[in-house]
C-alpha cells in the first residue's frame, strides 16, 4: 500500500538535545513538507522540498534542519536552538505541478521536551 | 487580514442537522482550494477539493467565490462520524507548492 510513514509516534527529548524525526513516502511524490501544529493553531510550514537535494525554508524554519538525499525520504532535525519544540510534527507529500498540489499527510510525531 | 480565516467555532449540532463552514482568504492570486478533516490527535485528511463551479460529494458540498475570496463547506444530514475539525486550505499555485491552512473549526455532532 502506498503512503507516508513517520517515526517515532511519540518522542521525548531532554533540553539541549538534537532529535531527528523520520518521514518516508512510497507515493513517488516529488514534493515533501514538514509542518508543526500547536494546540489551537493552524499548521505552520517549517521546511519544504520540491526535488531531491533541494529544500526551502518555510515560515518557522529557525531551530530546524532538513535533508533530501532521496526522493522518498525527508528527515527533520529539531535542534537545541529551537526554543519551544514541544508540538505535533506532520510530514506531507504531494505530486507537485499545477493542479496536483493536494498534500497527503503521515500520522505525525508528538515531540515532548522534558 | 489573516491569510486564511475560518469560523472559530466550535459547532455543536444534533444528528441530521445541516451545518455550514465559512472561510475567507487574503491572497487574490490563490489557485487551489481544499477542505481537510482532522480527527482528534490524528493527521489531516483531504475531504474535498473546491472548484469554481462548486462541487458535491454525497452529503458534502463545497463552494468557491473568487470575487469575494470566500470558500464554504456544507454538510447535510450530519452523522456522529462527522465530528472532527474542518480545515480550510488555500494553495498559491503555480510552481510554488505552498498550502496555507486555517486554524480549523471543531464540529461535534450529538446523538
Amino acid at each position: 500500500d502506498g503512503g507516508i510513514t513517520q517515526s517515532p509516534k511519540y518522542l521525548f527529548r531532554k533540553e539541549g538535545q538534537n532529535v531527528t524525526l523520520s518521514c518516508e513516502q512510497n507515493l513517488n511524490h516529488d514534493a515533501m513538507y514538514w509542518y508543526r501544529q500547536d494546540p489551537g493553531q493552524g499548521l505552520r510550514l517549517i521546511y519544504y522540498s520540491q526535488i531531491v537535494n533541494d529544500f526551502q525554508k518555510g515560515d518557522i524554519a529557525e531551530g530546524y534542519s532538513v535533508s533530501r538525499e532521496k526522493k522518498e525520504s525527508f528527515p527533520l532535525t529539531v535542534t537545541s536552538a529551537q526554543k519551544n519544540p514541544t508540538a505535533f510534527y506532520l510530514c506531507a507529500s504531494s505530486q507537485g505541478g499545477r493542479g496536483y498540489n493536494e498534500q497527503f499527510f503521515g500520522p505525525g510525531t508528538r515531540l515532548t521536551v522534558l | 487580514r489573516k491569510e486564511v480565516e475560518q469560523d472559530p467555532g466550535p459547532f455543536n449540532v444534533p444528528e441530521g442537522a445541516t451545518v455550514a463552514f465559512n472561510c475567507t482568504y487574503s491572497n487574490s492570486a490563490s489557485q487551489s482550494f481544499f477542505w481537510y478533516r482532522q480527527d482528534c490527535r490524528k493527521e489531516p485528511k483531504l475531504l474535498m477539493s473546491v472548484y469554481s463551479s462548486g462541487n458535491e460529494d454525497g452529503r458534502f458540498t463545497a463552494q468557491l467565490n473568487r470575487a469575494s475570496q470566500y470558500i464554504s463547506l456544507l454538510i447535510r444530514d450530519s452523522k456522529l462520524s462527522d465530528s472532527a475539525t474542518y480545515l480550510c486550505v488555500v494553495g498559491s499555485g503555480g510552481s510554488n507548492y505552498k498550502l496555507t491552512f486555517g486554524k480549523g473549526t471543531l464540529l461535534t455532532v450529538n446523538p
